[in-house]
């Protein structure tokens, strides 16, 4: 069964830094693009990140750019997401999410998501 | 970036109504366009890819339909579990972009 478990999320001051995990099972990690998307409460699904599945890869959205870094290591079955420069704009649930290998290109699977609050 | 743009942003139904959501893309997506059901304090769930394929293990009661730049996802006998939000998302270029989800009610 594929499983994607992320971890890491809490509370930080603006300004402050986090790293957040997803560790997936079931299915050959290295071989497929991993993504980060988030939600803020009571909002709608915004896309943050992606990676390749050789981790040479990444893009990133505007509103994160420069200040968070997507990062993989293959041999742990884990993604990353480290976040610094946090702001109260960056408080969502962020999940991550597998990128179908099929022309559609889309996620087929979700982890449950992590928590991340930016507040003084 | 693509913009995508779901209406109505909510909608009342009972059960067994037949309900429609539609899903514009601000450019031509070709059929890179997916949705997805969400319910609260859960993850998203993948229930139609490439505009109309109907993901392995979601009731038939699910369609989609639609190229270019308007899609429609339509439930056909809306049951008590269905009532939740739905996100269309294109995968046709990055970033990604989704829709602002439509919420699905109990009227």
């Amino acid at each position: 069964e594929v499983q994607l478990v992320e971890s890491g999320g809490g509370l930080v001051k603006p300004g402050g830094s986090l790293r957040l995990s997803c560790t997936a099972s079931g299915f050959t990690f290295s071989s497929y693009w991993i993504h980060w998307v988030r939600q803020a409460p009571g909002k709608g699904l915004v896309w943050v990140s992606r990676i390749n599945g050789d981790g040479n890869n990444t893009n990133y959205a505007d509103s994160v750019k420069g200040r968070f870094a997507i990062s993989r290591d293959n041999a742990k079955n884990t993604l990353y997401l480290q976040m610094n420069s946090l702001r109260a704009e960056d408080t969502a649930v962020y999940y991550c999410a597998r990128e179908s290998q099929s022309n559609s290109r889309c996620f087929d699977s979700w982890g449950q998501g992590t928590l991340v609050t930016v507040s003084s | 970036d693509i913009q995508m743009t779901q209406s109505p942003s909510s909608l009342s139904a009972s059960v067994g109504d037949r309900v429609t959501i539609t899903c514009r893309a601000s450019q031509n997506i070709n059929i890179y366009l997916n949705w997805y059901q969400q319910k609260p304090g859960k993850a998203p769930r993948l229930l139609i890819y490439a505009a109309s394929s109907l993901q392995s293990g979601v009731p038939s009661r699910f369609s989609g339909s639609g190229s270019g730049t308007v899609f429609t996802l339509t439930i056909s006998g809306l049951q008590p579990e269905d009532f939740a939000t739905y996100h269309c998302q294109q995968s046709y270029s990055t970033p990604r972009t989704f829709g602002q989800g439509t919420k699905v009610e109990i009227k």
